[in-house]
């Protein structure tokens, strides 16, 4: 079985300052992993996979996350925020590239202040 | 040229009756998903249908029915509307070949009183 757990509910950073968006996963083989974007009032948007490969992947809007497989996370980061970044973030694991069950962590609501 | 639509955006009924909810997808995938979201943001899948045959049945309580005319067409059936029913109800598609790759559609909040 998997599960995920995102740390803090909600994080505030000042525009222009690093976002750090944590994500811990416990699954019994090796994961799929992905975080999705969750715009007020729109559905969920993919924002970042990790499938094989390598471990630092790259999504849209200037976000990153980082497969660490000793620490079983997946954080995702952007070096400067933006006003436009502030949003729901959800992190989500599944147990293969086959698996259509995606497992959801809790969300992180990002705030963005001026 | 919305890829994932869903109707209505907003239901609001009472407890006890029957409502639907509709969801399409011009994207051309096999596969085809409803979730609920609760009030403290938790999201849970409900049904997955590849090609109009159920494949993914969570423990959800059978008021709730999935019907899948065609392979673009997922709507979903709830009878004896209850309260705690209330939440937003996302649809999702996918590639048949890259399931993990969902795209989501707008959610239709649904509020039971």
């Amino acid at each position: 079985a998997q599960s995920v757990t995102q740390l803090g509910s909600h994080v505030s950073v000042s525009e222009g300052a690093l976002v750090l968006l944590r994500c811990n996963y416990s699954s019994s083989v090796p994961p799929y992993l992905f975080w999705y974007v969750q715009y007020p009032n729109q559905g969920l948007q993919l924002l970042l996979k990790y499938t094989t490969g390598a471990t630092l992947v790259k999504g849209i809007n200037g976000f990153e996350a980082e497969f660490k497989k000793s620490e079983t996370s997946f954080h995702l980061t952007k070096p400067s925020a933006h006003m436009s970044d502030a949003a729901e973030y959800f992190c989500a694991v599944t147990p293969s590239g086959s698996a259509r069950q995606l497992t959801f962590g809790s969300g992180t609501q990002l705030t963005v202040l001026p | 040229d919305t890829a994932v639509s869903q109707t209505p955006k907003y239901l609001v009924t009472q407890m006890g009756n029957d409502k639907s909810i509709k969801c399409e997808q011009n994207l051309g995938h096999d596969t085809m998903y409803w979730y609920k979201q609760d009030s403290k943001k938790f999201l849970k899948i409900m049904f997955s249908y590849n090609n109009k045959e159920l494949i993914i049945n969570e423990t959800v309580p059978n008021r709730f029915s999935p019907k899948s005319p065609d392979k673009a067409h997922l709507n979903l059936h709830i009878n004896s509307l209850e309260l705690g029913d209330s939440a937003v109800y996302f649809c999702a598609s996918s590639r048949k070949d890259i399931p993990y790759e969902q795209y989501f559609g707008p959610g239709t909040r649904l509020t039971v009183t």
